[in-house]
């Protein structure tokens, strides 16, 4: 069964830091693995999605690696604002024809002005 | 449309009553999924559609909860005799191929 783990659950940081929040996952046979981030009271909103194949994808200020064969995945984010105060979720899905996503369990981000 | 749209945002009802959460894909995404989220925890997988076939009901808590499909487009997922513990942000998402998942706001359900 998949299991998918983020550290730090939760993390403060002063505002224009560079931080990497990170994504680990027991099985490393997956097809991608997408980055999430969820406001309070709000929906998930994707951010980035890479596939099993790729090593990294950008956009913006973020930039998501993948190493499947040890079962990691991180997300950088650079210059950090308190826009970006949010959790992040990283998910992976296991294979192609619909199968579902298996979420970790979060990183709850504060960047403070 | 533009997005994945779920209705209502928020609901809430007596404990004993059934509830019904629509929602509404991405056009021509084939595949959508229902999710729960309990307040403080993770994501929780209840179902996942491909057309109008469930191959993967496994995740629906109790016989009280059930989903339909119709039209290979809008979803609908009810619960009977809504207890306190079903209380939870239900979640939609759809998918098309091998992109990603696009999610909606989700409904959030109280039960009192």
């Amino acid at each position: 069964k998949q299991e998918v783990t983020q550290i730090p659950a939760a993390l403060s940081v002063p505002e224009g830091e560079n931080l990497v929040l990170n994504c680990s996952f027991t099985d490393s046979a997956i097809y991608n693995l997408q980055w999430f981030r969820q406001d309070p009271g709000k929906g998930l909103t994707s951010l980035l999605l890479i596939q099993s194949s790729q090593r990294e994808q950008t956009s913006g200020r973020l930039n998501a690696s993948l190493d499947k064969s040890s079962g990691r995945s991180t997300l950088y984010i650079a210059a950090s604002q308190p826009g970006d105060s949010a959790t992040y979720l990283c998910a992976v899905r296991r294979g192609n024809a619909g199968n579902m996503l298996t979420f970790g369990g979060g990183t709850r981000l504060m960047v403070k002005p | 449309g533009a997005g994945v749209s779920q209705s209502p945002s928020n609901k809430v009802t007596e404990k004993g009553k059934d509830v019904e959460l629509r929602c509404d894909p991405i056009s021509g995404h084939t595949a959508l999924y229902w999710y729960r989220q309990s307040l403080g925890q993770g994501l929780e997988f209840l179902i996942y559609f491909q057309g109008n076939s469930a191959p993967d009901k496994s995740g629906l808590p109790s016989d009280r909860f059930s989903a339909e499909r119709t039209g290979g487009s809008v979803s609908t997922l009810t619960i009977q005799r809504t207890q306190q513990e079903d209380s939870a942000v239900y979640l939609c998402a759809s998918s098309r191929g091998e992109g990603g998942y696009t999610f909606g706001s989700g409904t959030r359900l109280t039960v009192v």
